[in-house]
């Protein structure tokens, strides 16, 4: 199975921040690498697909990046409605993997 | 609105089997696939399996091959997730996502998801 580690585990910022989250696969997926965002309570929501697309309806101050092995996701912007945990996933193989996730306060 | 309409909540015996439904609307049974992601809690996710409805396939994660089975009911737009054998550390949030297909109906990304139905599995 293709191991997906995540870094951080948990970060704390303020409201304005820039903040990148780092995925690293642990063998080449190309840019089979997706991103989303868990708010507690709720299920995830997809942010980015295939390293760097932005879903449709997400905020452009999300953006992500990336190929190979290693990818982040930035949000340019922290704002108080983004705090949530982040995971990332890839699709290169089966079966389709998860990260450990990033919680994100302020 | 498309969505998926996942079952309730459900408190098992171990050794029993649960059996969790996920309807959907739209264009979701022709032209995607549906999956399985559970979630601990307060753990990661963590993905089960998947059916391509048109196709009748289904493809589960190693883990959960021989204990999940996952079909789908085109008639009512359902898919279905059978777990047998349960255990105390199947207790989890069990997610329902649409996977978009790519090439040759490869699974991409999961652009939809149900709002979870909670297995607690307790004696």
């Amino acid at each position: 199975d293709i191991q997906m580690t995540q870094s951080p585990s948990s970060l704390s910022a303020s409201v304005g921040d820039r903040v990148t989250i780092t995925c690293q696969a642990s063998q080449d997926i190309t840019n089979y690498l997706n991103w989303y965002q868990q708010k507690p309570g709720e299920a995830p929501k997809l942010l980015i697909y295939d390293a760097s697309n932005l879903e449709t309806g997400v905020p452009s101050r999300f953006s992500g990046s990336g190929s190979g092995t290693d990818f982040s996701l930035t949000i340019s912007r922290l704002q108080p409605e983004d705090i949530a945990t982040y995971y990332c996933q890839q699709y290169d193989d089966s079966p389709l993997t998860f990260g450990g996730g990033t919680k994100v306060e302020i | 609105q498309v969505q998926l309409v996942q079952s309730g909540a459900e408190v098992k015996k171990p050794g029993s089997s649960v059996k969790v439904s996920c309807k959907a609307s739209g264009d979701t049974f022709s032209n995607y696939a549906l999956s399985w992601v559970r979630q601990a809690p307060g753990q990661g996710l963590e993905w089960m399996g998947a059916i391509i409805p048109m196709f009748g396939t289904s493809n589960y994660a190693q883990k959960f091959q021989g204990r999940v089975t996952i079909i789908a009911d085109e008639s009512t737009s359902t898919v279905y997730m059978e777990m047998s054998s349960l255990r105390s550390d199947d207790t989890a949030m069990y997610y329902c996502a649409r996977l978009v297909l790519g090439y040759s109906s490869s699974f991409r990304y999961f652009d939809l998801w149900g709002r979870g139905t909670l297995v607690a599995v307790s004696s």
